[in-house]
């Protein structure tokens, strides 16, 4: 089982909808979560953290479910330029501060 | 500078040959890491620096590829005898190497632009 794993997508949705991704991970024990954004032909970029008691920022909702082991990212009212892969990144106990990417979800927000 | 730099961000170089692929991450982030990424595809993992402790070179593809941070500051990747499967764009990232848990500070990594290499 790879220690984590996404949804490659793509996921094709109009503008304004609401779009959600998964992203289960193997160590329970991992500690620290973050989603990444990558736009074509460009570097991942930080989009936000996941703290245990969810967290929101602007149309950007993160959650964090332990006990079944995956996070979750929501984007509400998507934009176009919401258009972009997203990686979900775990920091794996026991792997010192190593951060673990996902393969990333491909998101495709159309008119 | 204020954020990763790489160098050089193209490199076109013929198979056999050797690369060097230069790595200046954010002052005071004492974690480095290297990734590499084809097209298309996601990160591939390839070696992890942290403080003064041994590497994690578990990503290493083979023992062509080298990786060595001098001073604990800038890092450089070496890949001897390229071939046409090294071709990709590799992808430097450095953090502030400490793991705080829930809301304390969920510090990620941050990227440099990469430099996309291609092998011919």
């Amino acid at each position: 089982r790879k220690e984590v794993e996404q949804d490659p997508g793509p996921f094709n949705v109009p503008e304004g909808a609401t779009v959600a991704f998964n992203c289960t991970y193997s160590n329970s024990a991992s500690q620290s979560f973050f989603w990444y954004r990558q736009d074509c032909r460009k570097e991942p970029k930080l989009l936000m953290s996941v703290y245990s008691s969810g967290n929101e920022d602007g149309r950007f909702t993160a959650q964090l479910n332990r006990a079944s082991q995956y996070i979750s990212l929501l984007i509400r009212d998507s934009k176009l330029s919401d258009s972009a892969t997203y990686l979900c990144v775990v920091n794996p106990a026991g792997g010192g501060n190593k951060l673990t990417f996902g393969t990333g979800t491909q998101l495709k927000v159309e008119l | 500078g204020a954020g990763v730099s790489q160098s050089p961000s193209n490199k076109v170089t013929e198979k056999g040959k050797d690369v060097e692929l230069r790595c200046d991450p954010i002052s005071g982030h004492t974690a480095l890491y290297w990734y590499r990424q084809s097209l298309g595809q996601g990160l591939e993992f390839l070696i992890y620096f942290q403080g003064n402790s041994a590497p994690d070179k578990s990503g290493l593809p083979s023992d062509r590829f080298s990786a060595e941070r001098t001073g604990g500051s800038v890092s450089t990747l070496t890949i001897q005898r390229t071939q046409q499967e090294d071709s990709a764009v590799y992808l430097c990232a450095s953090s502030l190497g400490a793991v705080y848990r829930d809301r304390a500070l969920g510090i990620g990594a941050f990227f440099g632009q990469g430099t996309r290499l291609t092998v011919v």
